[in-house]
């Protein structure tokens, strides 16, 4: 079946540090990527997401490459700031069930350090 | 759009009691999702419906838990008897019936805490 492996947390970092946290998958067919951000007490929210391979997604400076040889959808950000800190979770699409179902990973919490 | 809106935020209830959790989707969205989070197990889909209709429920728990979808607007998470294994923020989601169908957005959440 599908599944997402996130890298393991919490990841600790000074303010305007490079970031990555990785995220590998499996999958039966194309799926769609994305990642997930959940602040504090809030509900999670689409930060960034790329729906066929090669395909860049970016939004406040995160980027994530769809690499369908590796499959992988690394999240990267090059200087964090203090509101980075959250919980990321990379997730999957499902073809089988056009799309509207995802998979989730278990989640990475950063804390960005002044 | 005031986004997806849930109701309790905070619920404390005891072993046995009845809990009813709700959930205004997206207006025009014709997805809703129940997730459940928790530490040990993190997010969890527990049961998602199109146009009203359960879809797939084979995440949700047992016997215990059930949801209803009566019309576009409202849906409810029922847990009856509850335990205090089910204590855990529950989420309730919905997306658009189009090609964006995959993006879900995310209501606050109910923190369920059953003593």
């Amino acid at each position: 079946g599908n599944s997402v492996t996130q890298m393991e947390g919490p990841v600790t970092l000074s303010e305007e540090a490079f970031l990555t946290i990785n995220c590998t998958y499996t999958a039966t067919g194309y799926p769609s990527l994305f990642w997930y951000v959940q602040y504090p007490g809030e509900g999670l929210q689409l930060l960034l997401k790329a729906t066929k391979a090669d395909d860049k997604g970016s939004n406040k400076g995160f980027e994530a490459t769809y690499r369908k040889e590796t499959t992988s959808f690394h999240l990267e950000k090059g200087s964090v700031q203090v509101s980075d800190s959250a919980v990321y979770f990379c997730a999957l699409s499902d073809p089988r069930f056009g799309n509207e179902k995802l998979t989730f990973g278990t989640g990475t919490r950063l804390t960005i350090i002044p | 759009d005031a986004g997806v809106i849930q109701s309790p935020r905070h619920e404390v209830t005891e072993m046995g009691q009845e809990v009813t959790l709700r959930c205004k989707p997206i207006s025009g969205h014709d997805y809703l999702f129940w997730y459940r989070q928790t530490m040990m197990r993190g997010l969890e889909l527990l049961i998602y419906f199109n146009n009203n209709v359960p879809i797939d429920d084979s995440g949700m728990p047992e016997d215990r838990f059930s949801a209803k979808m009566p019309n576009a607007s409202f849906s409810t998470l029922k847990i009856q008897p509850s335990e205090p294994r089910d204590s855990a923020v529950y989420f309730c989601a919905s997306s658009l019936g189009t090609s964006d169908s995959d993006t879900q957005y995310f209501g606050p959440g109910t923190r369920l805490t059953v003593l």
